[in-house]
């Protein structure tokens, strides 16, 4: 069965530095990947898409960058984050054409101070 | 691109009572799913229902693409059911899961 894994799960940052999330995915091969954002009280963001390594669609710009470097693995990323940066960050991943069903993970919460 | 529109934002109901929760789209989707979103904000899959009618113990959805909504129904409605009741479509891409902003759903008991 596939299963997909995000962490850390909580992560308190200072203003200026960098960040790396991760998310796996395991028991499929060529997934779609998908990083969203979830500011509190609010919906969710798209933030970016990869159909294929190195393949990303960003949908909104801003202050985060995303990468592929394998085929089940996608990455996002800033250089320096901001205050506004803070949020529920969730990596989700479905395997097109079928089944088309997408699957989250259980999300970061970044706090930055 | 497209859009999605979800009502009520937020429905208040005592232990017992059923409810109907909307999602219009405003293109033609190739994918619709309903998610719950539990206090610990983990997204829990509920429902895939491009078209037609599906029925999970007390909740069940139905989706109407040639008119381009869908609705869930929760019955019998528990404490357990409160949390964030979000849809979410795919466009006519295939690609970009698209959410609307949710139903906040608060059952007392």
């Amino acid at each position: 069965s596939q299963t997909i894994h995000q962490w850390p799960a909580t992560l308190v940052q200072p203003v200026g530095s960098p960040l790396s999330l991760e998310c796996t995915v395991e028991g499929t091969s060529n997934p779609n990947l998908y990083w969203y954002r979830q500011a509190a009280g609010r919906g969710l963001q798209l933030l970016f898409y990869s159909v294929g390594i190195g393949q990303i669609s960003s949908e909104v710009p801003q202050n985060l960058s995303a990468s592929r470097p394998q085929d089940r693995q996608f990455i996002l990323s800033s250089k320096k984050l901001l205050l506004s940066d803070s949020g529920f960050y969730l990596c989700a991943w479905r395997h097109p054409p079928l089944p088309f069903e997408a699957f989250f993970g259980q999300g970061t919460r970044l706090t930055v101070v | 691109g497209i859009q999605v529109e979800q009502s009520p934002p937020d429905l208040i109901l005592q232990e017992g009572a059923n409810s109907t929760l909307r999602c219009n789209f405003s293109d033609s989707v190739n994918n619709l799913q309903w998610f719950h979103q539990n206090p610990w904000g983990q997204l829990i899959n509920l429902f895939y229902i491009p078209s037609g009618t599906k029925q999970n113990g007390r909740l069940s959805a139905t989706t109407v693409a040639t008119e381009r909504y869908s609705l869930l129904y929760i019955s019998s409605s528990q404490t357990t059911d409160s949390g964030v009741y979000f849809c979410a479509v795919v466009d006519q891409a295939g690609t970009a899961l698209i959410f609307g902003k949710g139903t906040t759903l608060s059952v007392s008991s």
